[in-house]
């Protein structure tokens, strides 16, 4: 059973406009949710997370939104550029530090 | 830099023949992890170490096992690869949040390039 969930496979974004990629959770004893960015041959990096008692944390082109009672979360990416195009995993954290993924959405930023 | 490194890249085993990947890093993390990530899949926790004691996720396979010699190499032993075990293997390293307090913006997991493993 999917805790967290990537409903879109993928995202075709034109250089410039606003990226937003969505994810939903399942679980309210999460206390945080990250974002990872994963190039090819290379392994997922950390992007920006937030805390399960805010709504928004924005670092640069990057921002992300959590809406509890939707158990509802989004990265949004402003402008966006060739260089974004990437897989993105969103992880929620349990007790500890362990993370649960989902799927990944495969975001190509389009010159 | 540091970093966490895996080796090999790409392994390949025949069905039923033992394997271990390894990971090794220079991050002096407390934590270690292995996940196992099948195509269009999440990467999935297989187990973590926690210094030395291990955390075995409930539903990780009998098939897999893992060694933790030190703070900067864990391995993952596949002892009887089937067709199934076919995947990409990520390690990750972590500090131990729980020994500084809550963490400002949630401890992360840094992670090497993945080891892909194929079972002939």
């Amino acid at each position: 059973d999917q805790q967290v969930k990537q409903n879109s496979p993928s995202l075709s974004v034109q250089e410039g406009r606003i990226s937003i990629l969505n994810c939903d959770y399942t679980n309210s004893m999460f206390d945080y949710f990250l974002w990872y960015k994963k190039y090819p041959a290379e392994g997922p990096t950390f992007l920006i997370s937030i805390s399960s008692i805010k709504d928004k944390n924005e670092d640069g082109r990057f921002t992300v939104f959590l809406n509890k009672s939707a158990k509802h979360l989004s990265l949004h990416i402003v402008p966006s550029q060739p260089g974004d195009s990437a897989v993105y995993f969103c992880a929620a954290r349990e007790y500890g530090n362990k993370l649960v993924f989902g799927a990944g959405t495969i975001l190509r930023v389009k010159s | 830099d540091a970093m966490v490194i895996q080796n090999p890249r790409y392994q390949v085993t025949q069905f039923g023949k033992p394997v271990t990947l390894s990971c090794s890093q220079t991050l002096n993390h407390n934590v270690m992890y292995w996940y196992q990530q099948k195509s269009s899949q999440a990467p999935k926790l297989l187990f973590h170490y926690y210094d030395k004691d291990f955390n075995n996720e409930a539903d990780t396979p009998d098939n897999f096992q893992s060694r933790r010699p030190n703070t900067s190499f864990c391995f993952l032993d596949i002892r009887s690869p089937g067709l199934g075990d076919a995947a990409m293997y990520l390690c990750a390293t972590s500090r131990d949040p729980g020994q500084r307090g809550l963490p400002r913006s949630g401890e992360t997991q840094y992670f090497g390039p993945g080891t892909r493993l194929l079972v002939l």
